[in-house]
Formats: C-alpha cells, structure tokens, sequence
C-alpha cells in the first residue's frame, strides 16, 4: 500500500485481556519497528525487525509483550495480560532500509486503552 | 543512555511570529538527528533529518541546526502559520544503535493563533 497501515485504529480491553496489534508495512521495506507513545510524551522504542529477523527487542517492557514477523512483511504486537500502564498510543514505523538514514514511514497507531 | 529533552513542552504564539523548538540530548555520539510533526490522532511526518557531520538543513520556511559539542538542536520556523500548529518531536539515531532506533524527547505542542 502507499503508507503503514495499523488496526485496529481504537481498542478497549478489560484488564487482564490479551491484545493483538497489526502493523502492515509498505511493501519492500526491510525494516520494521515498534514504539509505544504514552499520553504527552514521545514515542518509545519497544522492538525492531529486520526482514523477519527480531534484531532488538531491548525496549519490550516486560515478558508479557511479544512481537513477530514470520514472513517479514505484517507484523503483530501481541500483550498478554493486559494492565492499566500499558495504555498507550503504539505505533509501527517501517524503511526501506536500515533507517540510517531516515526514510521512516510512520503508521496513524493503535490507542490501546485498558480499562 | 541517550537522553533527549526538548524545552518548552507548551508553546503559543500569535501567527507571523518566528517558532524557535529547541532538543538536547546527552550523549554526543549520535549518527543523525530528526525532527518530526505530528498531528492528533496521526502518525509522525518527518520534516528535517541532520546528519552528525552537518550543520544545518533547510526546507522552505523550516530551518533546524545541530551543535553535536553542546549536544542541542534547534528548529526554527519562519513566519508561523495557523497549519503549523501541531507537536514536534525531534529524535537522535544513535551511532552504536542496533537496528537505528530512533530515541525521541517529549515534545513541544505549538499553538499558532490566528
């Protein structure tokens, strides 16, 4: 597709739930990353593909979080047992290449909120 | 570890005026920095990227420089207009950084009033 496309856009989820989130990158790009933006404050780094290659996933804040991207194309962030900090804007950026130097595409997000 | 601030976190101003965003980060050993608009409810729109050896880029009204010594980087936006309101954000791409990730401050939300 021409952009990222992220779904779903809005979701609301019981404490306790399990979520899953779907980024689909523009076709071709290599590189694939996941930030997670709390309210009023900037994106954080949560993981990074390459192809389908998990090369970083130092910023996952805890085992409950899981990203995949079995054919290096869609990917899917998965949180399990959903708490109330994990409320969050979570957007999925994807480049061409290795993203240094910049060419980032940046998906609308996903606002989890969990109630 | 990198950390990036950006000061003010709020800014209004009447439109016309000059917008000057200002970002500093720790650790000097940065590979590029990026500054990026983003809208409510939208993604990031990146406007400016610098890289280490640069000093400053430009882009129409938008001009952003880097002082890598003083670890700070400034935006400036000419002659402010209504769409411009939006947050910015910038980010640095650390050079030791597995996969590039981006480390970004918290923001400034502009406000540009007719």
């Amino acid at each position: 597709g021409a952009g990222v496309s992220q779904s779903p856009r809005y979701k609301v989820a019981k404490r306790g739930q399990d979520v899953a989130l779907r980024c689909d990158p523009i076709s071709g790009h290599v590189s694939l990353f996941w930030y997670q933006q709390a309210l009023g404050q900037g994106p954080e780094f949560l993981t990074y593909f390459q192809n389908e290659a998990q090369l970083d996933k130092s910023g996952l804040p805890s085992d409950r979080f899981f990203a995949e991207r079995p054919e290096g194309s869609v990917s899917t962030l998965k949180i399990q047992r959903t708490q109330q900090e994990d409320s969050a804007v979570y957007l999925c950026a994807s480049s061409l290449g290795r993203g240094m130097g910049g060419g980032y595409t940046f998906g609308s997000g996903t606002r989890l909120t969990v109630v | 570890k990198q950390e990036v601030t950006q000061i003010p976190a709020a800014l209004s101003v009447p439109e016309g005026e000059n917008l000057v965003l200002n970002c500093s980060f720790t650790d000097s050993a940065i590979y590029n920095l990026q500054w990026f608009r983003q809208d409510p409810g939208k993604g990031l729109t990146s406007l400016l990227l610098i890289q280490s050896s640069q000093r400053e880029q430009t882009s129409g009204r938008l001009n952003a420089s880097l002082d890598k010594s003083s670890g700070r980087s400034t935006l400036y936006i000419a002659a402010s207009q209504p769409g411009d309101s939006a947050t910015y954000l910038c980010a640095a791409t650390m050079i030791k950084a597995a996969g590039n990730k981006l480390t970004f401050g918290g923001g400034t939300r502009v406000l540009v009033k007719p």
